[in-house]
């Protein structure tokens, strides 16, 4: 069937490190692609996106890297802070209908 | 406006109890959208409107009946639930539906059913 996962569960960094965040998807027809964020006791919120005519999107402090060949997804945080520790999803378009979600990676961070 | 607000917050319920969880949005959205949310999981989508019309239903059971009054509006009447049902119900929007657009995400209701 169609999922949407990640690589790791957790992922602990120090404050001022860079962190990346991987997902790897297996529906290759989809051609829509978003990072969410959850804090605890929050809806997520939207990080970035990216389309599949690109392989790469920069936002503030975020990078979306997107490889089609070998169908996986990551994000990058530069300089990561205390307020980054959260959740993150991955998700993917599906036959034009809906988003899928990714499994989640909670992200800590330690100053 | 980029907000969707959702009430209550929490909401405690029996299992013969009949409540109804409420979203709204003010940002001219024609898709709305009901998750639920287990701990440490991924959303999971329930329900698709668009444009008012409900257009995608996961084979959720028949103890959940949505409705969207408007294009603003979007309820989740429950009845009958069960407490495998307790979780974090997500209500979300976008600009249209088919999945290409980012979708908005209120701060979810916390439903506990004894």
């Amino acid at each position: 069937g169609e999922s949407v996962g990640l690589h790791l569960p957790t992922l602990s960094v120090q404050e001022g490190d860079n962190s990346i965040i991987n997902c790897a998807y297996s529906n290759s027809a989809s051609d829509y692609f978003i990072w969410y964020k959850q804090e605890s006791g929050k809806g997520p919120q939207f990080i970035i996106d990216i389309r599949s005519n690109m392989d790469k999107r920069q936002g503030q402090r975020v990078t979306v890297l997107l490889n089609k060949t070998v169908k996986h997804l990551s994000l990058q945080i530069a300089a990561t802070q205390p307020g980054d520790s959260a959740v993150y999803f991955c998700a993917q378009n599906q036959a034009g209908t809906a988003l899928i979600f990714g499994k989640g990676t909670t992200l800590s961070v330690s100053s | 406006d980029t907000e969707v607000t959702q009430t209550p917050k929490h909401l405690v319920m029996g299992m013969t109890n009949k409540k109804s969880l409420k979203c709204e949005q003010h940002m001219g959205h024609r898709a709305m959208y009901w998750y639920k949310q287990k701990a440490k999981k991924p959303p999971e989508l329930m329900f698709v409107y668009s444009y008012e019309k409900l257009s995608i239903n996961e084979s959720v059971p028949s103890r959940f009946s949505p409705e969207c009054p408007n294009s603003s509006l979007l309820n989740l009447h429950l009845h009958a639930l069960q407490p495998e049902d307790s979780a974090l119900y997500l209500c979300a929007s976008s600009p249209l539906a088919g999945g290409t657009y980012e979708q908005y995400f209120g701060p979810g209701t916390r439903l506990t059913v004894t």
